[in-house]
């Protein structure tokens, strides 16, 4: 099964300041999706990555896929209090007969 | 843009009893859906895939016959929760694929279960 690991698991920064959030997986990543989540709550989607190399920016959050399509980064710059919440990675398999979440990051941002 | 609905939001029913979830493609067609569960301050991990007009596929360590998935048509999913325990309760989620955009996915607002 495709496993994605989340790093860090919970991030608590100061209002203003950048953060990094990674997603690693063991396979092949064929399409890797980015949400933001409150828990119970319904999935907010960010952003879609495909391509080696691939980096794709939304207001002040930047995604990035790397060359080998294993890794993925997810970057804020200048955090605000909105950007708190679950931040989950997911993956789908090669023929998209199956997708998965990565184990997930809960940001905390204080004002 | 595509939209996924689920019924009903929240559900409190008492232990021993069943329940059923409903996920629909309000304006397109899914081939496939996929259910998920989610704990509190955990992720989603994916339950079963559910494909139309087939028999579901479940992840290791799900139940088949305690969570009972039909996908009878094009729209419309459903997870049955057969004899619920206190131990059930938990955020209930849907992703619905077009049919011809494997690429595409979107999510129910997710069913909040409670077994008391």
């Amino acid at each position: 099964s495709q496993e994605l690991e989340q790093s860090p698991q919970s991030l608590i920064v100061q209002e203003g300041k950048n953060l990094t959030i990674n997603c690693t997986s063991s396979k092949t990543l064929y399409g890797l999706y980015w949400y933001k989540q409150k828990y119970g709550e319904g999935l907010i989607f960010l952003m879609m990555l495909q391509k080696g190399g691939e980096e794709k920016s939304h207001e002040k959050i930047t995604a990035k896929l790397d060359e080998k399509k294993q890794q993925s980064s997810l970057h804020i710059t200048a955090s605000q209090p909105s950007h708190a919440g679950i931040y989950l990675c997911g993956a789908a398999t090669y023929n998209f007969n199956k997708f998965y979440f990565g184990s997930g990051t809960k940001l905390n941002v204080k004002p | 843009g595509a939209v996924v609905s689920q019924h009903p939001s929240w559900v409190i029913c008492k232990s021993g009893t069943s329940v059923k979830i409903e996920c629909r493609s309000l304006d397109f067609q899914a081939t496939t859906m996929f259910w998920y569960r989610q704990f509190p301050k955990q992720s989603l991990m994916l339950m079963a895939t559910s494909n139309e007009g087939s028999k579901a596929t479940y992840e290791q360590g799900v139940e088949k016959d305690k969570f009972l998935i039909n996908h009878a048509s094009l729209t419309l999913s459903t997870l049955t929760v057969t004899s619920a325990h206190p131990e059930d309760s938990s955020f209930y989620i849907c992703n619905a694929v077009p049919a011809d955009l494997l690429y595409e996915q979107y999510f129910g607002p997710g069913t909040r279960l409670t077994v008391t």
